[in-house]
């Protein structure tokens, strides 16, 4: 599976957008874009997941570069409970699916 | 999304003893469940791949003898950690496959502190 880069932490207000890169230079063709983040001591939640098309849904919307060696997840409005972790996984679908989780990039909702 | 339950969601036991957690997806059947560890301020690390009706698939590093995985049934996956030390206090998380998605969902995690 490709491997995803992200910063190590960002913030944004409470209220606001929060867009939350990641790279994947090397993604192939077939692999997809996975979401998930991760509130402290509770297990990952998936939020959304693409291949080429952007992508929406009540928690988030995805977007994907043409190319495909980025990606943007965006929370149109950031609450206090939107602090968290959030990797963002390249993989395969099918019977290889495994997912390898990096050190994603904690978000950090303020007031 | 699909939910998948862990039980239970901490224990604390004596070295030397073994402990097993249960792992159900509640409203969709999972041929294929993972099992993951996260120690403190670390990602998650994949431990196992469940299948159901065969044989689990260990990662590298892993002793399957020690970490025991049963996929006897359409929702439930066990992990049993055998004979227990302090270094096995961790974080333990399932998360199962639901194919109708091609998306792994997870369970809340179970915490385990051998003393």
């Amino acid at each position: 599976d490709a491997k995803t880069t992200q910063p190590t932490s960002m913030d944004c207000a409470e209220g606001r957008a929060a867009n939350l890169p990641c790279n994947h230079s090397t993604i192939s063709g077939n692999e997809y874009v996975y979401w998930y983040r991760q509130i402290h001591s509770q297990g990952p939640q998936y939020i959304i997941h693409g291949l080429k098309n952007n992508e929406t849904n009540e928690m988030a919307s995805l977007i994907i570069t043409e190319d495909r060696k980025s990606s943007t997840l965006i929370l149109p409005h950031a609450t206090l409970r939107d602090t968290a972790v959030y990797y963002c996984i390249a993989v395969l679908t099918g019977a290889n699916s495994k997912l390898t989780f990096g050190k994603g990039i904690t978000l950090s909702v303020r007031p | 999304g699909a939910v998948v339950s862990q039980h239970p969601s901490r224990v604390i036991c004596k070295s030397g003893t073994s402990v097993k957690i249960e792992c159900r997806s509640l409203d969709f059947q999972a041929t294929t469940m993972f099992w993951y560890r996260q120690f403190p301020k670390k990602s998650l690390m994949l431990m196992a791949t469940s299948n159901e009706g065969s044989k689990a698939t260990y990662e590298q590093g892993v002793e399957k003898d020690k970490f025991l995985i049963n996929h006897a049934s359409l929702t439930l996956s066990t992990l049993t950690v055998t004979s227990a030390h302090p270094e096995d206090s961790s974080f333990y998380i399932c998360s199962a496959m639901d194919w109708r998605t091609d998306t792994q969902y997870f369970g809340p995690g179970t915490r385990l502190t051998v003393l």
